[in-house]
């Protein structure tokens, strides 16, 4: 049973457009919500997290907008740029999960020029 | 610098064979981590540990084992058991303590079996 879903699979935005991506979990119990960042042939990097007791974070480009009751947060890549063209993963852990950190299956985000 | 070591970058196989995956962090961490990526799948864990001595499976441990004889270092073995090994394998780290979850990534090794 997936407990963080993801949408969409792939994403083509234009540079200087918005990104966003997706994500709804099932238990309530999860309390931090991480983003990662992930280039080819790389291993994911942490790019910005939430938790559940604040509605967004903003860390430059990047915001996290975080829905309690309807179980979904998602993420806001503001004037996306070429750079930014990646997989980006949500994740979802709680406490008395000895820190493991459940994903989402991934977004290919393409930023064209 | 401190950060995760993978390695091999690249690793071959021929089917049958039990091959080791090396981790290594300096990051005085805790808590280890494997997962498996394949396309579309996201990460998934396949063993984890929070401290030496001791790990405790994951979504998807069978066909691999692990050891943790040393805090810096989590190694695994991807045995002729596993059906599928051909793919991308990430190892990380994290603090255990202070409500802290964030885990860092190493690179990564991809795996290869024909």
């Amino acid at each position: 049973q997936q407990q963080v879903k993801q949408s969409p699979q792939s994403l083509i935005v234009q540079k200087g457009g918005i990104s966003i991506i997706n994500c709804a979990y099932e238990n309530t119990a999860f309390d931090y919500f991480p983003w990662y960042q992930q280039f080819p042939g790389k291993g994911p990097a942490l790019l910005i997290a939430i938790r559940p007791d604040v509605s967004e974070k903003k860390e430059g480009r990047f915001t996290i907008s975080f829905n309690k009751s309807a179980k979904q947060f998602s993420l806001h890549i503001m004037d996306s740029q070429p750079g930014d063209s990646a997989t980006y993963f949500c994740a979802a852990s709680m406490r008395g999960s000895n820190y493991k950190l459940t994903f989402g299956k991934g977004t290919l985000l393409t930023v064209n020029p | 610098d401190g950060g995760i070591t993978q390695s091999p970058k690249y690793l071959f196989r021929k089917e049958g064979q039990n091959v080791t995956l090396s981790c290594e962090q300096n990051l005085n961490h805790d808590a280890m981590y494997w997962y498996r990526q394949d396309p579309g799948q996201g990460l998934r864990l396949i063993y984890y540990s929070q401290i030496v001595n001791d790990f405790q499976k994951g979504d998807i441990a069978e066909g691999y084992s692990v050891s943790r004889e040393k805090k810096e270092s989590f190694p695994l073995t991807v045995t002729s058991a596993q059906k599928n090994p051909t793919a991308f394998y990430l190892c990380a780290s994290s603090i255990v303590s202070g409500g802290s979850y964030e885990q860092y990534f190493g690179p990564g090794t991809r795996l290869t079996v024909t």
